[in-house]
Parts: structure tokens; sequence; C-alpha cells
């Protein structure tokens, strides 16, 4: 059954870059098939999707963060990472990495890890 | 952009009780379109796909329908691990709705 795993520092300065990355255990990234996405959650709000990337490095963001969200995948490493630039104190969230497909949303999510900008 | 839209914001309703959220979308999604549970603390849970299709392990009381761009979750009979937020999600373009709180009455 795969797992995902979020890592990354709980604090973080303005204007500064948040780096973050999301472990996949008891699954391959590289089997195909599967969307590798970043979510948020501001506090006590609603989900936002940030983006998602392929095990083959395509990307795809959403329009209102792409200009600071820069995603990679690491398949030897079997994780995914995301950087999100020029950080503000709206960027405060819990950041979820979760797994998706064409056909059935979002079915695997990490736990979150929170983030605080200040 | 594709808005959803989802109603009501916040329902309170008692343990037994035939619920309904609802969930409208700017533009037509076809049947992309999953509903999400979550609990305090933690992580959302995918509970339909495709507008009403069960995910694995996802109690039948729980139910989806529409296309389009109305789309429906009804839980038959509100039990007490019921009471949580619930999202739905576009998975054309992956916008979520802003959230149904389900409340005890």
């Amino acid at each position: 059954q795969v797992q995902l795993q979020e890592s990354g520092p709980g604090l973080v300065e303005p204007s500064q870059i948040l780096s973050l990355v999301c472990n996949v255990a008891g699954g391959s990234i590289s089997s195909g098939g599967y969307n590798w996405n970043w979510i948020r959650q501001h506090p006590g709000k609603g989900l936002e999707w940030i983006g998602y990337i392929y095990h083959s490095g395509r990307t795809y963001y959403n329009p209102s963060l792409k200009s600071r969200v820069i995603m990679s995948v690491d398949t030897s490493k079997n994780q995914f990472s995301l950087k999100l630039t020029s950080l503000t104190a709206a960027d405060t969230a819990v950041y979820y990495c979760a797994r998706s497909s064409s056909t059935k949303g979002m079915d695997v999510w990490g736990q979150g890890t929170p983030v605080t900008v200040s | 952009d594709i808005q959803m839209t989802q109603s009501p914001s916040i329902l309170s309703a008692s343990v037994g009780d035939r619920i309904t959220i609802t969930c409208r979308a700017s533009h037509t999604v076809s049947s992309w379109l999953a509903w999400y549970q979550q609990k305090p603390g933690k992580a959302p849970k995918l509970l339909i796909y495709r507008a009403s299709s069960f995910e694995s392990g996802v109690p039948s009381r729980f139910s989806g329908n529409g296309s389009g761009t109305e789309f429906t979750l009804t839980i038959s009979s509100l039990q007490p691990d019921d009471f949580a937020t619930y999202y739905c999600q576009q998975y054309k373009s992956w916008t979520f709705g802003q959230g149904t709180k389900v409340e005890i009455k």
C-alpha cells in the first residue's frame, strides 16, 4: 500500500524559499499512471491545489501560484519536491502531498506538514 | 479557471438524518468530480470519484450523483463518525470547493 510522507522546515523567513520533499513508500513513482501533487490548507480554511508532477518531470501548476512554484522528481530516491519562492505570511499553511490519477482524483495523501512564514 | 461552489457552507444535523451537499461548477467538468472527507488535524480522505464511484472501504450510506456542472453528495443516515468537513474537487483542472462543515445539531 502506497504511503506518502512530507518533510521540510516548519519555519521559514519571509522572502525566502520553501523546500518540501514527499517520500513515496510501498510503490514506485516510475511505474506511471499517477500524478504527484502538492496541496495546501491555510489555517482554518479550505484546500488549495498547488500543482503536480509526473514521473517524467512534466508539470502542471495552479495558475495563481505558477510564477513562484518549482516541482521536481527524483525517481532514484522515489520522492518528489516542491519549492515555493518569495514567501510571505500568506504562505503559512499545512502542506500536503498526494497521489492522483486522471480517473480517480487524489486517493493517497500524506499526513501534512505545517509551515509558518515568519 | 473552473470555480467550484458548495452549499451549504455549514450543515447542522442529527445522527440518523439524511443530508445532501451540493457542488456546482462554473463550467462543465463532465463526471470528473471527487468528494473528500476531512476531520480536524487530518488529511482529506477520498470518498467518491468520477461523481458516483465509491472508493474502496467507503460505507454505502455515502453516495454521489451528478454530471456536467451540478453534483451532490448524500449521506443516507448520518453516523457519529460522519461529522466532518466535506470538499468537492473537479479534476479537469483540479480546483476544490470551499468545503461544507457537517456539525452536530
